[in-house]
């Protein structure tokens, strides 16, 4: 089972506000990273460490973490950030893990 | 550019064995851990397994629904990772991809799959 836990399923209004979480013990020690995952394509890197985008990514993508919670926040949600979201980081045998994932819906 | 393209998937009957291969460009993949990973259909992100650069001695680390069964490994003069799958079930039936790994942070440490390849189809029936 996964050592990362996210919401199944999340939906925002078109061009609302969205948060995204990813709980477990592990994101005490290692910032999480976060996917964008579409069908039939490739994960795409969305966030990473304390809140870095890759070049590319809009800036209504943004991440934060306290404690054993990292968060995903899209801010102004369009049509095409619907998609699954997975965060990442590693477990307490420091190795690779992922959570669940977050099916997000954009109304 | 960075490019990472997977190959060598298909049908294969179980208990069979199968070789992907993850073939690189645009960077220097002699100093990046390469990992796999896979999505069985209507499941997530699973993390199969890593091998870390000549830096580290190539060591590699796998997940627990693989350890025993797949090894991974790299030859760093052709920029290519390989995932050589043994023994194969049923349940590896799952799209396939490679990832190229960074990290950083000193005490509050990091890690991140910044390019994937595009992902290669391996059914096992």
């Amino acid at each position: 089972s996964s050592e990362l836990t996210q919401d199944p399923a999340v939906s925002v209004a078109l061009g609302q506000t969205v948060r995204i979480t990813c709980q477990g013990d592990s994101l005490r020690d290692y910032y999480a990273s976060w996917y964008q995952k579409k069908p039939g394509q490739a994960p795409v890197l969305v966030i990473y460490g304390k809140n870095y985008r890759p070049s590319g990514i809009p800036d209504r993508f943004s991440g934060f973490s306290s404690g054993n919670t990292a968060s995903l926040t899209i801010t102004g949600a369009q049509a095409e950030d619907e998609a699954d979201y997975y965060c990442h980081s590693r477990d307490s045998n420091h190795l690779v893990v992922f959570g669940g994932g977050t099916k997000l819906t954009v109304l | 550019e960075v490019q990472l393209v997977e190959s060598g998937g298909g049908l294969v009957q179980p208990g069979r064995s199968l070789r992907l291969s993850c073939t690189t460009s645009g960077f220097s993949f002699g100093d990046y851990v390469m990992s796999w990973f896979r999505q069985a259909p209507g499941t997530g992100l699973e993390w199969v397994g890593f091998i870390r650069g000549k830096a580290y001695g190539g060591t590699t680390e796998y997940a627990a629904s693989v350890k025993g069964r797949f090894t991974i490994s790299r030859d760093d003069s052709k920029s290519i990772a390989y995932l050589q799958m043994n023994s194969l079930k049923t349940e590896d039936t799952a799209v396939y991809y490679c990832a190229r790994e960074g990290s950083g942070g000193s005490f509050y440490l990091y890690y991140y799959f910044d390019f994937w390849g595009q992902g290669t189809l391996v059914t096992v029936s």
